[in-house]
């Protein structure tokens, strides 16, 4: 079956460097997102990651391994408004979207 | 987890037609959906929230007679996309709040659309 997983809560603090992880099983693959989203909002496109390796966006990394099923978001220099819930989707063959349940993330002062 | 489904998951239809989209939340009940579009590798648009019961809520510059929303049911809203052209081929997915908890959304697996 097609599955995603990531952790349901994570907690750092300001200006630290936090990772979320994520694994995906899907039937053939067309990439893997990572969305932000604030509560009450709709989510927010991060990144899109269809080819091994890590791609960099200001504060924010995305990596890819496809041959491990196996994808991280990596925050840097954390802020309190970086407070959200980030959602990992995986494309499949069909161009579906399979969602995680997205990680809290909580930032502390 | 809540689970929502989308039927269909890939439709091709010819220009001038109509084409249904049914977003149904399986194991629990939905007062309110929302349906967004997306093109690639942007975020997802917020077209419309939908309410069981009343009229839909249509975000600025989506055209409300063109994009049918219906909520028949507590499990079940459909999205017509009404006298299809080319320019609303894209990536169309609902989600629905879970029970008692409006800041978390369970996303549909989406419908692709290509008119032609």
């Amino acid at each position: 079956g097609q599955n995603i997983d990531q952790p349901t809560e994570m907690t750092a603090t300001e200006g630290a460097i936090v990772q979320i992880n994520c694994t995906y099983q899907t039937s053939g693959f067309n990439g893997l997102f990572w969305y932000q989203q604030h509560a009450g909002e709709a989510p927010t496109f991060l990144s899109y990651n269809v080819l091994d390796g890590l791609e960099e966006k200001g504060r924010f990394s995305s990596f890819l391994s496809r041959s491990k099923g196996y994808s991280y978001l990596l925050l840097k220099e954390l802020q309190m408004k970086d407070s959200a819930s980030y959602l990992c989707a995986g494309m499949d063959s069909n161009y579906q979207l399979i969602w995680g349940a997205g990680t809290k993330l909580i930032i502390k002062p | 987890g809540a689970v929502v489904s989308q039927h269909p998951s890939r439709v091709i239809c010819k220009s001038g037609t109509s084409v249904k989209i049914e977003c149904r939340s399986l194991d629990f009940q939905a007062t309110t959906m929302f349906w967004y579009r997306q093109f690639p590798k942007q975020s997802l648009m917020l077209m419309a929230t939908s309410n069981e019961g009343s009229k839909a809520t249509y975000e600025q510059g989506v055209e409300k007679d063109k994009f049918l929303i219906n909520h028949a049911s507590l499990t079940l809203s459909t999205l017509t996309v009404t006298s299809a052209h080319p320019e609303d081929s894209s990536f169309y997915i609902c989600s629905a709040p879970g029970q008692g908890d409006l800041q978390t959304q369970y996303f549909g697996p989406g419908t692709r659309l290509l008119v032609l």
